[in-house]
């Protein structure tokens, strides 16, 4: 069983469009992350809910809305996309922050804009 | 803020040697969670290690050991008789004991060739 899932696990799409990418964990976790790792590899968060509720929304523009209908799934939305929005796409889980214990990542998705 | 710091960019190695990588962290809470995790290039994120800033005690695993030192703010990680399965970039991480988020180093890229 995978721990964290996210889909699709590559995405091409052009200029203009929105999309989503989805995200489960089966582990009972009560946080989860997106993460954006560029195409340095440098890895930034970007989101991090808590119980469903936005804890963390570390200045990223507004075409980007999560979304979290329960505590098991964080969606990403992605309206209007621009060249600069490819990258990998990570979405992690963790009990509560990092105190218990370390955060599970997703396989990633690779989101490429034409 | 927090902050990591990976200094090497990239580490090339023939199999069977040791590598070092370096990990640099700024916080001021006293209270922290370092990690390391390793990037195959297939892409997934794997955790390695977690550790906590009252926990000075160096681990082994295996070829993998750190070195954690707080008087100079480190958290090194070496590889012993290095193998071709070890190539991958590796990065370090650092979580404050209340905060929703890792920060991440820029990460180092190990090649072993065989």
């Amino acid at each position: 069983d995978t721990a964290v899932s996210q889909t699709p696990k590559y995405l091409v799409t052009q200029m203009g469009n929105d999309k989503s990418i989805k995200c489960e964990q089966n582990l009972g976790h009560d946080t989860m992350y997106w993460y954006k790792q560029d195409s340095k590899k440098f890895l930034k968060i970007m989101f991090s809910y808590n119980n469903k509720e936005l804890i963390i929304n570390e200045t990223v523009p507004n075409r980007f809305s999560p979304k979290s209908p329960d505590k098991a799934h964080l969606n990403l939305h992605i309206n209007s996309l621009e060249l600069g929005d490819s990258a990998v796409y990570f979405c992690a889980s963790s009990p509560a922050g990092v105190v218990n214990t370390e955060a599970f990542f997703g396989q990633g998705t690779r989101l490429t804009v034409v | 803020a927090q902050k990591v710091t990976q200094a090497q960019t990239e580490i090339s190695v023939v199999e069977k040697e040791d590598v070092t990588l370096d990990c640099v962290y700024e916080t001021r809470d006293t209270t922290y969670y370092l990690f390391w995790y390793k990037q195959p290039p297939s892409g997934e994120l794997v955790f390695l290690i977690r550790r906590n800033s009252f926990d000075e005690q160096n681990e082994i695993s295996g070829r993998y050991s750190w070195n954690f030192q707080k008087s100079t703010s480190s958290f090194n990680f070496t590889i012993t008789a290095s193998q071709v399965v070890d190539s991958a970039v590796y990065f370090c991480a650092l979580s404050d004991a209340n905060d929703y988020k890792l920060s991440f180093g820029a990460g180092t890229t190990v090649t072993v060739r065989a």
